[in-house]
């Protein structure tokens, strides 16, 4: 059973506006996680993170909100720009979502 | 230049063959992952090791194994009893302790007909 989920395979945004990708989790045990960045054939690369005692933790344009009581999580991506066009997996830490495909469009 | 390394890029296999894969990293980190990915799927733990001559099954270990001889190094052999050998399988490691973000290798394609 998936205990880190990403309900929205892909997702399209004007270069210039907000991205918002979503994580639900169901374990209440997990404490920390992650964001990763994937292009094809590639290996994923770090993006960000927070702990469970933060509720919002922010890195340049990147930023991730923690909503421990949802037990949901979301990176938000502003402004966006093409190059961000990839796919996105949320782990805690070794638990991955399916990931969002991000379409970023000039 | 510290990384990962994972050879070969693509490896094609007959099906009742065992094929191992090859896992380096020099950025002296103790603990290294083995993940399988398959289309429209998330990244799924197969094997990790926390330290040298131990490892841990993930969550679909069946069909694998692994060693941790060295710190560097996490071979993972895809053995005949894996029912779905064929995957994009991904090493990772990390330094342990309070960090949990992993570094991640190129992946390795593993075709078996």
């Amino acid at each position: 059973d998936q205990q880190v989920k990403q309900n929205s395979p892909s997702l399209s945004v004007q270069e210039g506006r907000i991205s918002i990708l979503n994580c639900d989790y169901t374990n209440s045990m997990f404490d920390y996680f992650l964001w990763y960045k994937k292009y094809p054939a590639e290996g994923p690369t770090f993006l960000i993170s927070i702990s469970s005692i933060k509720d919002k933790n922010e890195d340049g344009r990147f930023t991730v909100f923690l909503n421990k009581s949802a037990k949901h999580l979301s990176l938000h991506i502003v402004p966006s720009q093409p190059g961000d066009s990839a796919v996105y997996f949320c782990a805690a830490p070794a638990y991955f979502g399916t990931g969002t495909s991000l379409t970023v469009i000039p | 230049d510290g990384g990962i390394t994972q050879s070969p890029k693509y490896l094609f296999r007959k099906e009742g063959q065992n094929v191992t894969l090859s896992c380096e990293q020099n950025l002296n980190h103790d603990a290294m992952y083995w993940y399988r990915q398959d289309p429209g799927q998330g990244l799924r733990l197969i094997y990790y090791s926390q330290i040298v001559n131990d490892f841990q099954k993930g969550d679909i270990a069946e069909g694998y194994s692994v060693s941790r001889e060295k710190k560097e190094s996490f071979p993972l052999t895809v053995t005949s009893a894996q029912k779905n050998p064929t995957a994009f399988y991904l090493c990772a490691s990390s330094d342990g302790g309070t960090r949990y973000e992993q570094y991640f290798g190129p992946g390795t394609r593993l075709t078996v007909t």
